[in-house]
């Protein structure tokens, strides 16, 4: 079976900390993925990743970056949470990058309230 | 831009009823289409895809959908649920040339009761 784990369940953290979130994924799948899932706005593209070292924008990336030093972790990373940051985050992972059909598998998610 | 609606938010309904979650997404010459759901407290995980051939594609838990190209709709259905496919329930698009990339709707709520 598929494994996406996030280092996190739950995660409190106060307005201008710098705030990590973890994602290892054991399928030795090429891509990575980070969407914030708020209600009523369903799951939003922050970051993704093709590659290890390689990263690419999705449609929310401001206040957000990404780390990927190994091709099984993808870091989250908020330089000054904000209250605005409070959501749930979702990572996944896919096989290799154009395949027809691949599904994304997803981790537990984390979620995170910045007070 | 490429887009994809759930215009239910929300869909009520009593165990064994039928039931049919909507789904339809912006025209392209070709896309893929996926069905996820959420249990609460929990990450997403695949119900069914539709990639091509077939344009019914049953899924797992007795879930089906059908591709509709003309109405560009992917709607969801089962003919008898259950009280634990209380859910939320995703539709997701990959849009050819977009490397991997999945747009999701905004979801729809199933709540089953007695």
């Amino acid at each position: 079976d598929v494994k996406v784990t996030q280092s996190s369940r739950y995660l409190v953290k106060r307005t201008g900390e710098k705030v990590f979130l973890e994602c290892v994924q054991d399928m030795d799948h090429e891509n990575m993925f980070w969407y914030r899932q708020d209600p009523g706005l369903g799951l939003r593209l922050i970051y993704f990743s093709y590659d290890v070292k390689m990263k690419e924008k999705g449609d929310i990336p401001e206040g957000y970056s990404v780390s990927r030093e190994k091709k099984e972790r993808f870091s989250l990373i908020l330089e000054s949470a904000s209250t605005n940051q409070t959501s749930m985050y979702l990572c996944a992972s896919s096989p290799q990058g154009d395949t027809v059909g691949d599904e994304q598998y997803f981790g537990p998610g984390t979620r995170l309230t910045v007070t | 831009a490429q887009s994809v609606t759930q215009l239910d938010s929300q869909v009520p309904v009593f165990e064994e009823a039928p039931v049919e979650l909507r789904c339809n997404y912006s025209s392209s010459v070709s896309v893929y289409l996926f069905w996820y759901v959420q249990y609460p407290n929990q990450g997403l995980q695949l119900l069914l895809k539709y990639l091509s051939g077939s344009t019914l594609v049953k899924g797992i838990n007795g879930f089906e959908a059908e591709f509709n190209k003309s109405q560009t709709s992917f709607h969801l259905r089962k003919p008898s649920v259950h009280i634990s496919d209380t859910a939320e329930y995703f539709c997701a698009v990959r849009y050819t040339g977009t490397a991997s990339k999945l747009t999701f709707g905004t979801g729809t709520r199933l709540q089953v009761t007695l």
